[in-house]
């Protein structure tokens, strides 16, 4: 069975500051992993799908690499800024519908 | 474009009762799945439709339910309300939402259940 840890549960830092979330899955056989965020109240916004067979994606300031062999992803976002402040979710797809982390809660302080 | 529709936004029953949410994909969207979301456990996989059609179900008691209709719109049952299921529930649609895929899910807003 598919397990997705999320390391930290919660991180503070000030703006400007360059930060790595960080995701971890036990089963190595995905299509895909993709890194979603949440406000408060809200939905989930897609912010960057990888497929098995990438090594990374960027989208702007941010930057998610996988390496699936080890079971790890890690999203980087430069130049934090206080509107990233919101929950950062991971999630893999693999032979069952998407299973996801419990998410990092992100505070950038002004 | 308009983006995935849930309504009601917010709903508070009484344990015992039942309930109806509901979600309108994206257009051209064939695909919808659910999922509840609680602090505790995180976001679940509930199901997902395709066609009119329950393709995958997640680990959940039978008085969860779902349906979709023709113009790819989907309804989610829970009967027997207890307090374990006050979660938020999120509706997700893609085009095909075919495992292997590689599509983007895009996500409701959620419909906030408080059962007392």
């Amino acid at each position: 069975k598919q397990e997705v840890t999320q390391i930290p549960a919660a991180l503070s830092v000030p703006e400007g500051e360059n930060l790595v979330l960080n995701c971890s899955f036990t089963d190595s056989a995905i299509y895909n992993l993709q890194w979603f965020r949440q406000d408060p109240g809200k939905g989930l916004t897609s912010l960057l799908l990888i497929q098995s067979s990438q090594r990374e994606q960027t989208s702007g300031r941010l930057n998610a690499s996988l390496d699936k062999s080890s079971g790890r992803s890690t999203l980087y976002i430069a130049a934090s800024q206080p509107g990233d402040s919101a929950t950062y979710l991971c999630a893999v797809e693999g032979n069952t519908p998407l299973v996801f982390g419990k998410g990092t809660r992100l505070s950038v302080i002004a | 474009k308009a983006g995935v529709t849930q309504t009601p936004r917010y709903l508070i029953k009484t344990r015992g009762q039942q309930v109806t949410l509901s979600c309108s994909p994206i257009s051209g969207h064939r695909s919808v799945s659910w999922y509840q979301q609680t602090p505790g456990q995180g976001l679940q996989f509930l199901f997902e439709y395709f066609s009119e059609t329950q393709r995958n179900k997640g680990n959940f008691p039978g008085r969860f339910s779902g349906r979709q209709f023709s113009n790819s719109r989907s309804e989610m049952n829970v009967s027997t309300l207890e307090l374990g299921d006050s979660a938020l529930y999120l509706c997700a649609s893609s085009r095909q939402g075919r495992l292997g895929n590689n599509e983007k899910l895009f996500f409701g807003s959620g419909t906030q259940l408080s059962v007392l």
